[in-house]
């Protein structure tokens, strides 16, 4: 019973920008969004997180809309090494289910040659 | 080089043992997690401790036991009462338990016989 609803797979051409949507439309106000990716056989890295204003790293990009019902995660210039499952994960600040952070399936970003 | 170890990489035991996975962090972080991960799925919650001598259960605590007797330590034990314990395991660790990104391990397949 996952918060988030992706799409099951995606695939990028090498060099260009990776657009990764996510619904999340019971968010509540104290929800935040992260984003986590799994190469594989790997562990989850960190990407990025925010709470309603758009943030960038140095990895990516966190869009998310007005009405916070969404976001999308930008790599920008995508590799092959980006080639993973990305989890858009919805997490409370606090209360339960503050601690832990709910993996759904994610989407599986093939990043073409 | 900071980080979190994890060990062994694969550990192969015959049903009916007990078993202990190794997580160790040199990161000075004070929250520790245990996750599991099935196939093509997500990962679910195991304990979490948000502070030395302190531990929780999480979502699928039961067949499973910790410890966390160091900062810098928590192991996970994997009884002879968990009905499926092959699986991928997953140490990460934050450094706080709320409102803080999670650092994750390389992980540890465990394949009971």
């Amino acid at each position: 019973d996952a918060k988030t609803t992706q799409p099951t797979s995606m695939d990028c051409a090498e060099g260009r920008a990776a657009n990764l949507p996510c619904n999340h439309s019971t968010i509540s106000g104290n929800e935040y969004v992260y984003w986590y990716r799994q190469i594989h056989s790997q562990g989850p890295q960190y990407i990025i997180h925010g709470l309603k204003n758009n943030e960038t790293n140095e990895m990516a990009s966190l869009i998310i809309t007005e009405d916070r019902k969404s976001s999308t995660l930008i790599l920008p210039h995508a590799t092959l090494r980006d080639t993973a499952v990305y989890y858009c994960i919805v997490r409370p600040l606090l209360g339960a289910g503050s601690y832990q952070l709910t993996f759904g399936k994610g989407t599986k970003l093939s990043v073409i040659p | 080089d900071g980080g979190i170890t994890q060990s062994p990489k694969y550990l192969f035991r015959k049903e009916g043992q007990n078993v202990t996975l190794s997580c160790e962090q040199n990161l000075n972080h004070d929250a520790m997690y245990w996750y599991r991960q099935d196939p093509g799925q997500g990962l679910r919650l195991i304990y979490y401790s948000q502070i030395v001598n302190d531990f929780q259960k999480g979502d699928i605590a039961e067949g499973y036991s910790v410890s966390r007797e160091k900062k810098e330590s928590f192991p996970l034990t994997v009884t002879s009462a968990q009905k499926n314990p092959t699986a991928f395991y997953l140490c990460a660790s934050s450094i706080a338990a709320l409102h803080s990104e999670q650092y994750f391990g390389p992980g540890t397949r465990l394949t009971v016989t």
